[in-house]
């Protein structure tokens, strides 16, 4: 089973302020995909990165994926309270198979 | 589009109890897969299917069965349900697999007493 490790669990910040948040592993993902969760809701999808190396932005959210993609980050600049929510990365396996691995994920809170 | 449905939106068993959360999605997808979310551990793959007449276990298959006759609809069976079940279970789907984006419903609170 490959295991997806997020860091921090929790993160409360204020409004204007920068954070990133980690996604590790010892395993090799073919792609490693990003997903906002709402409360009371199934998670959307923010962004999926394929190459070692590759950075993807997205407004204030700036992705990366490790060289060896075997993580990954996300960054926000400048956090708004409408970024608030659950953050959850997953990786799909390297030997091609079907089975998606999600991370704990990291709760978010801006507060004005 | 509906995009993907689950009922029901809540279900209080009792131990011991079986049920049947039924899963649609209206956009033609092959890959449709289960997943439970208890606090602080994510989301963990039940049993996911590539397609209709094929499954196979995830990462917490015991206590669950599904089938999947048509492409539309992936039915998951509690066969006797235990406290430890007590989750929310969200049913997804995308067009090619695990890196594809998934398409998530809105998921089923299940209390097991």
């Amino acid at each position: 089973t490959q295991l997806l490790e997020q860091s921090p669990q929790f993160l409360s910040i204020q409004e204007g302020e920068n954070l990133t948040v980690y996604c590790n592993s010892s395993s090799v993902f073919s792609s490693l995909q990003w997903y906002r969760q709402e409360p009371g809701e199934g998670p959307v999808l923010l962004v999926t990165v394929v190459t070692g190396g590759e950075v993807k932005k997205l407004k204030r959210l700036t992705f990366q994926f490790g060289d060896a993609r075997k993580d990954s980050s996300l960054h926000i600049t400048a956090a708004q309270t409408g970024d608030t929510g659950l953050y959850l990365c997953a990786g799909a396996p390297g030997d091609a198979g079907n089975m998606l691995t999600f991370g704990g994920g990291t709760r978010l809170m801006v507060k004005p | 589009n509906a995009g993907v449905t689950q009922t029901p939106k809540f279900q209080v068993l009792k131990t011991g109890q079986s049920m049947t959360l039924q899963c649609a999605q209206d956009m033609n997808h092959e890959y449709m897969s289960w997943y439970r979310q208890d606090p602080g551990m994510g989301l963990r793959l039940i049993h996911y299917s590539v397609g209709a007449g094929i499954t196979d276990q995830g990462e917490v298959p015991n206590g669950y069965n599904v089938s999947r006759s048509t492409t539309e609809d992936f039915p998951l069976r509690l066969l006797s349900a235990a406290p430890s079940q007590t989750s929310v279970y969200f049913c997804a789907s995308s067009q090619g697999g695990a890196g594809y984006e998934q398409y998530f419903g809105p998921g089923t609170r299940l209390t097991v007493t």
